[in-house]
């Protein structure tokens, strides 16, 4: 069954330092998509930044990027020049199987920025 | 406007009370979906609908129903709320893209 593995419960990272958070995934498909959500305290969901099974290359946008280690099915997200406001829940999700797109979702990591 | 909006946004209710949170989408999106959020659980799947007609159940869905009224409007079912399925709940839409999903800002409920 398709699985997503966070196991960093929470982060702490200065200002305008990078940051890194873990996301290993397991699927059996060959065609799957990965996510990555941020949660701010307000509660929504914000996508961030979406990488396909077959993109060569590391999606980035903007300060975020993804890098994809297909082979050990690891998927962690980089946040560079790390901002107050980056301080949120951060979910890594995958898409299952492509007919029935359900996102599965890993347990979160709650990053805090400070000064 | 929003593309998926959730109502309410908060509700408190009594245990045994039915319950209904509504979700309408303007995206034009077949594809709709329920999910629940408790702390430390991250998202897990109530229902999903690729269609009016076509409606599943996700990993979760014991205690929960969904009506499908228009290819714009899900909404989720407490038939008899009880206190564990205090929690947020998001409804959210995809596209055929595989990676379009729009997700409602989430309605936070309170079962006492």
């Amino acid at each position: 069954a398709q699985k997503i593995t966070q196991t960093q419960p929470g982060m702490f990272v200065q200002e305008k330092e990078a940051v890194t958070l873990d996301c290993t995934y397991d699927t059996s498909d060959q065609s799957y998509g990965l996510f990555w959500y941020k949660q701010p305290s307000s509660g929504e969901m914000i996508f961030l930044i979406y990488q396909g099974s077959y993109d060569e290359q590391n999606a980035t946008e903007g300060r975020y990027s993804l890098n994809f280690q297909k082979a050990r099915k690891s998927a962690n997200l980089v946040i560079s020049a790390s901002q107050l406001g980056d301080s949120a829940m951060y979910f890594c999700a995958m898409r299952e199987a492509f007919n029935t797109d359900k996102l599965i979702f890993g347990t979160g990591t709650r990053l805090q920025v400070f000064p | 406007d929003a593309d998926v909006t959730q109502t309410p946004r908060n509700r408190i209710t009594k245990t045994g009370k039915r319950i209904m949170l509504e979700c309408s989408q303007t995206k034009g999106h077949d594809r709709m979906y329920w999910y629940r959020q408790d702390p430390g659980l991250g998202l897990r799947l109530i229902y999903y609908s690729f269609d009016v007609k076509d409606i599943n159940k996700g990993e979760i869905s014991d205690g929960y129903s969904v009506s499908r009224q228009a290819q714009a409007k899900f909404s989720l079912s407490l038939e008899s709320a009880i206190p564990n399925q205090t929690a947020l709940y998001f409804c959210a839409t995809s596209d055929l893209t595989g990676y379009g999903y729009t997700f409602g800002s989430g309605t936070r409920l309170t079962v006492v």
